[in-house]
C-alpha cells in the first residue's frame, strides 16, 4: 500500500487569502475524511466522502470551507478568507467501506495563517 | 459514540512493557474500541481494534474487560520510538463515519 499521501505539509498565509490543500487516498479506498487538530488537542471531524459524494459535514466546517472529491479518487480542501483563528494541522484519512472501516490517516498539512 | 476516559500522562522504562489504560462505561453493545497514535507532527497511526475479545497484532495488544466499559493497550516491549500520544476511540462500524478524539494519553518511553 502506499499510503494517504497529502501536499503541501506547510502552508503559509496572510490573513484574508485563499488556501487550497490536497489528499490523495489509498487507491482502493472510497471514503475520504478530513480533520482537523489544533494545538494539544485530538484530531476533530471536518466532513466525509463516500466515492465523489459529501455525505456529512460539521458544524465546524463554516461556509468559508469547502470540500470536494470530483472524481472519487483525490479531495481537495479549500479555505477562503483565511483568518488566525484557522490556522491548524488539517489531516486527511481514507477508509474502505464495510465492516473494517479502519480509517488510515495522511501526515496532514500544517496552516499558519499571519 | 461513547465518551472515553485516559490519564493525561504516562511514563514507562525502555524495554518494559507499557500498559495505558481507557475507559469506555457507557460502550454499547455494537460500538468497538479502536487505539490510534500519534507521533509529534505526524498524522494519527492505527494500532488496533476490537470488539469483545482481546486482540493481538505485530504493534501491540488489546485487553477489554469481560464488561466491556474498560480497555487496556499494551504494548509489550517499549522503545523510545513509542512515544506519542495515544487515543482509544470508541465507535459504531461501519455506520458512524467520524470519529471522536480526546486529548489521550501521552506516553514518554524513557531510557
Amino acid at each position: 500500500d502506499t499510503g494517504v499521501s497529502q501536499d503541501p505539509r506547510h502552508k503559509i498565509t496572510k490573513r484574508g487569502q485563499n488556501v487550497t490543500f490536497r489528499c490523495d487516498p489509498i487507491s482502493e479506498h472510497n471514503r475520504l475524511y478530513w480533520y482537523r487538530q489544533t494545538l494539544g488537542q485530538g484530531p476533530e471531524f471536518l466532513t466525509y466522502f463516500q466515492n465523489e459524494a459529501q455525505l456529512e459535514k460539521s458544524r465546524l466546517l463554516s461556509d468559508r470551507f469547502s470540500a470536494e472529491r470530483p472524481k472519487g479518487s483525490f479531495s481537495t480542501l479549500e479555505i477562503q478568507r483565511t483568518e488566525q483563528g484557522d490556522s491548524a494541522m488539517y489531516l486527511c484519512a481514507s477508509s474502505r467501506q464495510g465492516l473494517s472501516g479502519t480509517q488510515y490517516f495522511g501526515p496532514g498539512t500544517r496552516l499558519t495563517v499571519l | 459514540d461513547a465518551k472515553t476516559t485516559q490519564p493525561p500522562s504516562m511514563d514507562c522504562a525502555e524495554g518494559r512493557a507499557a500498559n495505558l489504560p481507557c475507559n469506555h462505561s457507557t460502550i454499547s453493545g455494537n460500538e468497538y474500541v479502536y487505539w490510534y497514535r500519534q507521533i509529534h507532527s505526524q498524522g494519527p497511526q492505527y494500532i488496533i481494534h476490537g470488539l469483545k475479545n482481546n486482540e493481538t497484532n505485530e504493534m501491540a495488544s488489546l485487553i477489554i474487560t469481560e464488561d466491556r466499559k474498560s480497555s487496556t493497550l499494551i504494548l509489550p516491549h517499549a522503545t523510545l520510538r513509542d512515544t506519542a500520544v495515544y487515543y482509544c476511540i470508541v465507535r459504531v462500524v461501519p455506520h458512524n463515519n467520524d470519529m471522536r478524539f480526546g486529548a489521550g494519553t501521552r506516553l514518554t518511553v524513557k531510557p
